[in-house]
């Protein structure tokens, strides 16, 4: 059990350009989720995946995102046309049905400038 | 899922328990009370849940009031690398609505 890895730790892109975050989870967990947390608040929810399905997004979750998790195994965030507001750390996390819960990695940290 | 209450900041001398409180008083009754906390620049990392039932394990103990409204997060033995956000949750667990949380500061 090597736990939840993200790629890349940081990334640094300009505003308008498109980045895509990866998340391998625990192999034997079912459950994905990505949040999102900004300087001082803590982790929002944006969507989780059972297996290969996209069960729930939230709000936040712009059309400019959008999440993939093909084969029910690593998942995938992409950011279209970036914007300064989209700077925060994001989040994985993977559980087994619904935990007890869950196991997070140590986010991708997202700098537009 | 119900919203919580926490005190923003808590200090804690090293050694000593470390009592960390959260009110919510709307629970319903199928919402589970989760608690997470999170060391600077790491993701968040399970510690707790629990029903209605006082809950134990390696890390903590948690206590929630027979009505349900609220609970304390007891650290039984403070350490230094007890310092960091904790936050308590109250949901039926397909998501978790972090809050802002309490953050903890274990003093030598």
């Amino acid at each position: 059990d090597t736990g939840v890895s993200q790629n890349p730790r940081h990334k640094i892109t300009k505003r308008g350009q498109n980045v895509t975050f990866r998340c391998d989870p625990i192999s034997e967990h079912n459950r994905l989720y990505w949040y999102r947390q900004t300087l001082g608040q803590g982790p929002e929810f944006l969507t989780y995946f059972q297996n290969e399905a996209q069960l729930e997004k939230s709000r936040l979750l712009s059309d400019r995102f959008s999440a993939e998790r093909p084969k029910g195994s690593f998942s995938t965030l992409e950011i279209q046309r970036t914007e300064q507001g989209d700077s925060a750390m994001y989040l994985c996390a993977s559980s087994f049905g619904q935990g007890p819960g869950y196991t997070f990695g140590s986010g991708t940290r997202l700098t537009v400038v | 899922d119900a919203k919580t209450t926490q005190p923003p900041s808590m200090d804690c001398a090293e050694g000593r328990a470390a009592n960390l409180p959260c009110n919510h008083s709307t629970i319903s009754g199928n919402e589970y009370v989760y608690w997470y906390r999170q060391i600077h620049s790491q993701g968040p990392q399970y510690i707790i849940h629990g029903l209605k039932n006082n809950e134990t394990n390696e890390m903590a103990s948690l206590i929630i009031t027979e009505d349900r409204k609220s609970s304390t997060l007891i650290l039984p033995h403070a350490t230094l690398r007890d310092t960091a956000v904790y936050y308590c949750i109250a949901n039926t667990g397909n998501q978790f609505y972090f809050g802002t949380g309490t953050s903890l500061t274990v003093i030598p």
